[in-house]
């Protein structure tokens, strides 16, 4: 079966400062992974996706990920962070077929101090 | 629509109550999903629908979870006898069928059960 960890429960950053949450997954092929945000009171936003192809995703709001097929690893980055991305970040992996279902992480909450 | 809708977004129902959830999806989208996010956790998969195929209710945690779509439109779950475990956040996605493409997520209804 499917699985994945976030290591990281809570993560603080000054504003400014680079930012890079964990993610690791445990798929018997190629997985579908997917970062997403969720700030208080939202749904979930997609950062940014990997199906296949470029190891290094870019995606919105600045962030980018890298998939790293050795280490079973999809680490989001961002190289300067800021205020407004103080929220909670989800790793998810989709299986191939079987109605795409998500998997996903317990979530890092993410706090940026000013 | 242009969004995924959810209502209520907040629901507090007393201990042995029934409740019901409706999801409205993206005009088009042909699969819909539940998911549960209980507090400090990922995101549960509850059940999957797609098109008119028989739903995938491997998700559900208990015979008082019960859930209807109706071809392609709005979607209800319904959760009979609530207990105090089942309070969390009911997220709801629909997407184009086509893999992942258009995943798209609700806000979520909050059920808190007293």
């Amino acid at each position: 079966a499917q699985s994945v960890t976030q290591p990281d429960i809570h993560i603080t950053v000054s504003e400014g400062a680079s930012l890079e949450l964990r993610c690791n997954y445990s798929y018997g092929a190629t997985p579908y992974l997917f970062w997403y945000v969720q700030s208080p009171g939202q749904g979930l936003q997609l950062l940014l996706k990997y199906f296949s192809g470029d190891t290094l995703v870019q995606g919105i709001k600045g962030f980018e990920a890298e998939f790293k097929r050795s280490q079973s690893s999809f680490n989001l980055r961002k190289p300067s962070v800021h205020w407004s991305d103080a929220a909670e970040y989800f790793c998810a992996v989709g299986s191939r077929g079987g109605g795409n279902k998500l998997t996903f992480g317990t979530g890092t909450q993410l706090k940026v101090e000013l | 629509g242009a969004g995924v809708s959810q209502s209520p977004s907040n629901k507090v129902t007393e201990k042995g109550k029934d409740v019901e959830l409706r999801c409205d999806p993206i005009s088009g989208h042909t699969a819909l999903y539940w998911y549960r996010q209980r507090l400090g956790q990922g995101l549960e998969f509850l059940i999957y629908f797609q098109g008119n195929s028989a739903p995938d209710k491997s998700g559900l945690p208990s015979d008082r979870f019960s859930a209807e779509r109706t071809g392609e439109s709005v979607s209800t779950l319904t959760i009979q006898r609530t207990q105090q475990e089942d309070s969390a956040v009911y997220l709801c996605a629909s997407s184009s069928g086509q893999g992942f493409y258009g995943y798209t997520f609700g806000s979520g209804t909050r059920l808190t059960v007293v």
